[in-house]
């Protein structure tokens, strides 16, 4: 299994508030990706790294930021929390750009 | 448009019972990947396989194989002798490159396996 870790797994916090993901990897991989699951959406895509500090939108970019200041990190950021951001997230990443390997999931309830 | 069709939104067997999960894709691309993941309700996503579109030799890999066929622009998974730890949620996927050398990975709405004992 490919060394990928989430922190936190589960999260409560209120609307307005701000919110840091975060997603480490031991396995030097170039390639880093935010996922958001929603039932009837499958997973969509929120930012991807390509580098350090190289990073682009995805599909569902709007509410959130990221940043990637060490291979092994990719921080994902919802600057004010909003209850359509309930939801969960999944971390993933690549060597070569094709396959991607996921983390476990942080489980995220806006209330 | 890019996209993945999983028209199974719920699948129900017995166990034993062999069962196949379709999958139907669009792409323009002549150069593509095709993956499926399984969900178990544990809640990881775990890669199962990945074919470029090159390649149509179905692959077989114990109680799990994988149908490829471009004529009907299809990539099915069939498990044989199904058990109740393959209950999950499957999810068949296509990437496509994209501008910066970063691929695209695009999913189905998934196809929810339940296997009774």
């Amino acid at each position: 299994d490919a060394g990928i870790t989430q922190s936190p797994r589960h999260k409560v916090t209120e609307t307005g508030t701000p919110v840091t993901l975060r997603c480490h990897q031991t396995e030097n991989h170039r390639y880093m990706y935010w996922y958001r699951q929603d039932p009837g959406h499958g997973l969509r895509l929120i930012h991807y790294s390509y580098g350090v500090k190289d990073t682009d939108k995805g599909e569902v970019s709007d509410g959130y930021s990221v940043s990637r200041s060490k291979t092994e990190d990719f921080l994902l950021t919802l600057e004010s929390a909003t209850s359509s951001q309930t939801s969960v997230y999944f971390c993933a990443i690549s060597e070569q750009p094709e396959t991607q390997y996921f983390g476990p999931g942080t489980r995220l309830l806006v209330l | 448009a890019q996209k993945v069709t999983q028209a199974q939104t719920e699948i129900s067997v017995v166990e034993k019972e062999d069962v196949t999960l379709d999958c139907v894709y669009e792409t323009r691309d002549t150069t593509y990947y095709l993956f499926w993941y399984k969900q178990p309700p544990s809640g990881e996503l775990v890669f199962l396989i990945r074919r470029n579109s090159f390649d149509e030799q179905n692959e077989i890999s114990g109680r799990y194989s994988w149908n490829f066929q471009k004529s009907t622009s299809s990539f099915n998974f069939t498990i044989t002798a199904s058990q109740v730890v393959d209950s999950a949620v499957y999810f068949c996927a296509l990437s496509e490159a994209v501008s910066g050398g970063y691929n695209k990975l695009i999913f189905g709405a998934g196809t929810r396996l339940a296997v009774h004992p």
